[in-house]
């Protein structure tokens, strides 16, 4: 699988949208960007995924390069509850990964009131 | 549907001893895949399991092993626990081309070893 390069950190104000970025340059055609978050001492939770095309959701947008080699997940309205470990990972179609997703460290985003 | 049961949700545990975590995986997914996190390391993979077969394991000593049951519930095992074992054990569940082949995660053990 790819691999993911992510800040480490970020903040935000409440009510303000969040961007944060990621690179996957060696992306394979046919590997899915997907993003994921974790709140602290809980499983990470399903954010939105991609493959190709800008993707929209309750929690978040998606928005994916035309090359695929970097993409931006948008929280539209920042809240304090989406202080998170936000985790970019790339993962192959065909279930080829086997279980094995490499978390990368994540950026640690903070939402101030 | 019920999302992925990890239990229990919290353990403690001696330095010696061993330990066996479980994870029941959502209704119709085959695919079970253990993580362990650390504050160091992060999310690191344990190994994965299909079908009650063992398809992808990853670089972790022999004390962790796992196995799958004919209805896909999954337990791991750690025997001979270090003080380093420390950490939140996350499962995840997939439910292949349905699902996009995206990963449910559970809440996660917590063990610790004193």
């Amino acid at each position: 699988d790819a691999k993911t390069t992510q800040p480490t950190s970020m903040d935000c104000a409440e009510g303000r949208a969040a961007n944060l970025p990621c690179n996957h340059s060696t992306i394979s055609g046919n590997e899915y960007v997907y993003w994921y978050r974790q709140i602290h001492s809980q499983g990470p939770q399903y954010i939105i995924h991609g493959l190709k095309n800008n993707e929209t959701n309750e929690m978040a947008s998606l928005i994916i390069t035309e090359d695929r080699k970097s993409s931006t997940l948008i929280l539209p309205h920042a809240t304090l509850r989406d202080t998170a470990v936000y985790y970019c990972i790339v993962i192959a179609a065909g279930g080829t990964s086997y279980g094995k997703l490499t978390f990368g460290q994540g950026t640690i985003l903070t939402v101030h009131p | 549907k019920a999302g992925v049961t990890q239990t229990p949700r919290y353990l403690i545990k001696t330095r010696g001893q061993q330990v066996t975590l479980s994870c029941s995986p959502i209704s119709g997914h085959r695919s079970v895949s253990w993580y362990q996190q650390t504050p160091g390391q992060g999310l690191q993979f344990l190994f994965e399991y299909f079908s009650e077969t063992q398809r992808n394991k990853g670089n972790f000593p022999g004390r962790f092993s796992g196995r799958q049951f004919s209805n896909s519930r999954s337990e791991m095992n750690v025997s001979t626990l270090e003080l380093g074992d420390s950490a939140l054990y996350l499962c995840a569940s997939q439910g292949g081309f349905s699902n996009n082949y995206g990963y449910t995660f559970g809440s996660g053990t917590r063990l610790t070893v004193v």
